[in-house]
């Protein structure tokens, strides 16, 4: 079985100011681990993925992440927000079966004051 | 770079309706998913499909939900006698087998709406 907690449901932070976005996960199986963004009434857009290889991914618009297997995190950051990434985040793990599906955090809203 | 598309985008029906939804995955992929997101809400995994036949299911896909992959290139997700709590956004997703990722790749979806 696998879950997601992502912590805080809406961040708030000034345009220039670090953004970190919380994930947490279990899983039983080693897992992918996936960011997305949503833009309002749109799609699901992959930000980045951690897939067994390097433990820091870089992805895009300045986004990365961290996979901490000993802290079960894969938290998102950014060194300078924009009023760009306005938008919601979601976290996701799937395992590393062929059939795996995605299970999903309930999302952050991510606000960018200027 | 291959995507995978849904059709409609939107589409409206009135309760107790069928419909069908359309998805054409990335041509070489084996595996295939829906999604729902309700309003506001996360994404949730409704059902997934591999080889012809369902690999596996969430509690939301009851009786009123079946999938069907036609022909060779479309997936559709059909509901049969839709309720005011299906409005939702559902995702259509593809998944190849070829490493080093597996990772699925999302269509727009198709926001529907039950009145």
């Amino acid at each position: 079985a696998q879950s997601v907690t992502q912590l805080g449901s809406h961040v708030s932070v000034s345009e220039g100011a670090l953004v970190l976005l919380r994930c947490n996960y279990s899983s039983s199986v080693p897992p992918y681990l996936f960011w997305y963004v949503q833009y309002p009434n749109q799609g699901l857009q992959l930000l980045l993925k951690y897939t067994s290889a390097a433990t820091l991914v870089k992805g895009i618009n300045g986004f990365e992440a961290e996979f901490k297997k000993s802290e079960t995190s894969f938290h998102l950051t950014k060194p300078s927000a924009h009023m760009s990434d306005a938008a919601e985040y979601f976290c996701a793990v799937s395992d590393n079966t062929n059939a795996g599906k995605s299970t999903f955090g309930d999302g952050t809203t991510l606000t960018v004051k200027p | 770079e291959p995507e995978v598309t849904q059709t409609p985008s939107h589409q409206v029906t009135q309760m107790g309706q069928e419909v069908i939804l359309r998805c054409v995955p990335i041509s070489n992929h084996l595996y295939f998913y829906w999604y729902r997101q309700i309003l506001g809400q996360k994404v949730e995994f409704l059902v997934s499909f591999y080889n012809n036949e369902i690999s596996e299911k969430s509690e939301i896909f009851d009786d009123q939900f079946s999938v069907e992959r036609p022909d060779g290139s479309n997936f559709t997700l059909k509901i049969r006698s839709t309720k005011l709590e299906d409005s939702a956004m559902y995702f259509c997703a593809s998944k190849g087998n070829r490493q080093p990722t597996y990772e699925q790749y999302f269509g727009p979806g198709t926001r529907l709406t039950v009145t």
